[in-house]
């Protein structure tokens, strides 16, 4: 089964602080994502890349950025962490649209 | 804007009953669909896919596809309490990347 793997399952940053949130698949995946949900709000992609070195905005970029250095590592960066950007982090890959995503097992992030 | 609807609970099914999930889809070239099981807190995990209209088994549970009517629906027989959680339904229109968009989920309850 793909793994899909995110480096914590907690974490609780200050307000400005530079967060870095990091996802590895272990079954060569073009495709990765990442989302945030909020109660409600169902999931909303932020960012997604289908190659090494590419990425696409997402529906809520702002405050977020995203490198894509390797094939099987996506990282998640929030520049300067805002109270608004507490929420659940869930990372995703798969090889195509039409053969669903994996989920990471999630981060919780709570800024302060 | 493509969308995917769901209501968003609570459903509340005894237990041992049968539970039925609704989910319809505005794009008509929608190709692939599929149900996700959340529990509280954690992430989501892909329960069934279906690409032909028409009914598709998997033990206790049946998605059933109705393309000509933009509907897809997901079935559990013999409901347990384990099996409340949020279900989420997630469609992919094609082109690879361009990815799967996801209902907002229907909270489900199995009354003991």
């Amino acid at each position: 089964d793909v793994k899909v793997t995110q480096s914590s399952r907690y974490l609780v940053k200050r307000t400005g602080e530079k967060v870095f949130l990091e996802c590895v698949q272990d079954m060569d995946h073009e495709n990765m994502f990442w989302y945030r949900q909020d109660p409600g709000l169902g999931l909303r992609l932020i960012y997604f890349s289908y190659d090494v070195k590419m990425k696409e905005k997402g529906d809520i970029p702002e405050g977020y950025s995203v490198s894509r250095e390797k094939k099987e590592r996506f990282s998640l960066i929030l520049e300067s962490a805002s109270t608004n950007q507490t929420s659940m982090y869930l990372c995703a890959s798969s090889t195509g649209g039409l053969y669903g995503y994996t989920f990471g097992s999630g981060t919780r992030l709570t800024v302060v | 804007q493509k969308e995917v609807e769901q209501n968003s609970g609570p459903l509340s099914v005894p237990e041992g009953a049968i539970a039925s999930l609704n989910c319809t889809y505005s794009d008509r070239g929608s190709q692939s669909f599929f149900w996700y099981r959340q529990y509280s807190g954690k992430s989501p995990e892909l329960i069934m896919f279906i690409y032909s209209n028409g009914d598709k088994e998997d033990g206790r549970f049946t998605a059933q596809l109705n393309k000509a009517s933009q509907y897809v629906s997901l079935l559990i027989r013999d409901s347990q309490p384990s099996d409340s959680a949020t279900y989420l339904c997630a469609v992919h229109s094609g082109g690879g990347a361009d990815g799967l968009t996801f209902g907002k989920g229907t909270h489900l309850i199995i009354q003991p």
